[in-house]
């Protein structure tokens, strides 16, 4: 069965530090890749998509993510963090078994910025 | 656009009770999903559905009910509310299959006692 793994629940940083945040995935077919966002109080938002092409993809608010085939990886990035981005992290896969798509989601991790 | 919208937004249930979770969107989106989020578990899904009059069970379909008599209203109904479907439920809607950006509800928070 498909699944998406990310390593870090809760992951604490000050302002100004970088961030990586892994994901890993188990298929071995044609897969698209999502990070989304949960902020306090907020529903889920997406920060940025992978379908094909360059495997480096620039999301919204300074995020990146690049999709490494041959480690089933598709760990986020940001150079410097700020408070605002402390919110709750969802990798997912989107694969396509069964004739109907499927997003399949992470555990999550929460990350808490402090000033 | 009003997007996706959940109702209601918090309810508290008796074991054994029964209700219906409402969910409709206004951008003529045909494919619909339901997830539950329980914490440290990410998102599983329930239920989704390609089209009006085509449901199929995701993950974790068992306690859960669905139907899909328009394109806009996806309603979610526990029939037999168990203290395991405490959870936040969340309906979202996309246009495109495979390729999709995800329009998520803002979720409904349910407690089972």
């Amino acid at each position: 069965a498909q699944s998406v793994s990310q390593h870090n629940h809760h992951v604490i940083l000050s302002e100004a530090a970088s961030l990586e945040l892994g994901c890993n995935y188990s298929y071995g077919g044609t897969v698209n890749l999502f990070w989304y966002v949960q902020y306090p109080g907020q529903h889920l938002q997406l920060l940025l998509k992978y379908f094909s092409g360059d495997p480096l993809v620039k999301g919204i608010k300074g995020f990146e993510a690049e999709f490494i085939k041959s480690k089933f990886s598709f760990n986020l990035r940001k150079p410097s963090v700020q408070w605002s981005d402390t919110a709750e992290y969802f990798c997912a896969v989107n694969t396509f078994s069964g004739g109907y798509n499927k997003l399949i989601f992470g555990a999550g991790t929460r990350l808490a910025v402090h000033p | 656009n009003a997007g996706v919208t959940q109702t209601p937004k918090f309810r508290i249930l008796k074991i054994g009770q029964s209700m219906t979770l409402q969910c409709t969107q206004d951008m003529n989106h045909n494919y619909m999903y339901w997830y539950r989020q329980d914490p440290g578990m990410g998102l599983k899904l329930i239920y989704y559905s390609v089209g009006a009059g085509i449901t199929d069970k995701g993950e974790v379909p068992n306690g859960y009910n669905v139907s899909r008599s328009t394109t806009e209203d996806f309603p979610l109904r526990l029939e037999l509310a168990a203290p395991s479907q405490t959870s936040v439920y969340f309906c979202a809607s996309s246009y495109e299959r495979g390729g999709e950006k995800l329009f998520f509800g803002s979720g409904t928070q349910l407690s089972v006692l």
